[in-house]
């Protein structure tokens, strides 16, 4: 079983759609947690990052964090054509190493 | 500004050739790492730098590869005697001092025929 299991989609919604994404994992001592969005042929490009439980939002985007279930979620308002991308959570203790999901692709369409 | 750029975008190596791949960090950045992205797969940490010295390389998947970076700016990952299973995206990404978050080049697309 991988440390991080993400649900690879596709995912497709029509425009204005809420998205909802989402990872668990298995190792209690991830403290950090981050999404990140990746266009093909692109580097990943990081949306949101937060800090053991709880919620954070930035624009459209609301990133949530239960480290009791071991839980997190990225939620995505209103969304548009051009978040059609590949969705990657990634996590780490505190430090370097870290252990990214396998991506979920979401397809918006118009 | 600058973001992370890596050289070449692609790369096409016949089995056995040695690749050398770059990576030029974002100026400032002390820590940078190295990942391979199969298709369809998330990023596989590789290897890590806090400026010149490599602190982890647990993720290397054999004595193949070999990461190196003299004067803690610009990294180089070497392939040698490459195989088909080398083929993937390689993401060369670098951090700010004492800040976690890092920001990924565009990757190198190896392909190993």
């Amino acid at each position: 079983q991988k440390e991080v299991e993400q649900d690879p989609g596709p995912l497709s919604v029509p425009e204005g759609a809420i998205v909802s994404l989402n990872c668990t994992y298995s190792n209690s001592a991830f403290q950090y947690f981050m999404w990140y969005r990746q266009y093909s042929r692109k580097g990943p490009e990081l949306l949101m990052y937060t800090y053991s439980s709880g919620n954070k939002e930035d624009g459209r985007f609301t990133a949530q964090v239960d480290k009791s279930s071991k839980y997190i979620s990225l939620f995505i308002r209103d969304s548009q054509p051009s978040d059609s991308a590949t969705y990657l959570c990634a996590m780490n203790r505190g430090g370097f190493k870290t252990i990214f999901g396998a991506g979920t692709r979401l397809f918006v369409k118009a | 500004g600058a973001g992370v750029s890596q050289s070449p975008r692609y790369k096409v190596a016949k089995r056995g050739q040695d690749v050398a791949l770059r990576c030029d960090p974002i100026s400032g950045h002390v820590s940078l790492f190295w990942y391979q992205q199969a298709l369809g797969q998330g990023p596989e940490f590789l290897t890590y730098f806090q400026n010149e010295a490599q602190l982890d390389k647990s993720g290397l998947p054999s004595d193949r590869f070999f990461a190196e970076r003299p004067e803690g700016s610009v990294s180089t990952l070497k392939i040698q005697r490459t195989q088909q299973e080398d083929s993937a995206v390689y993401l060369c990404a670098s951090s700010p001092p004492k800040r976690d978050t890092q920001y990924f080049g565009p990757g190198t697309r190896l392909t190993v025929l």
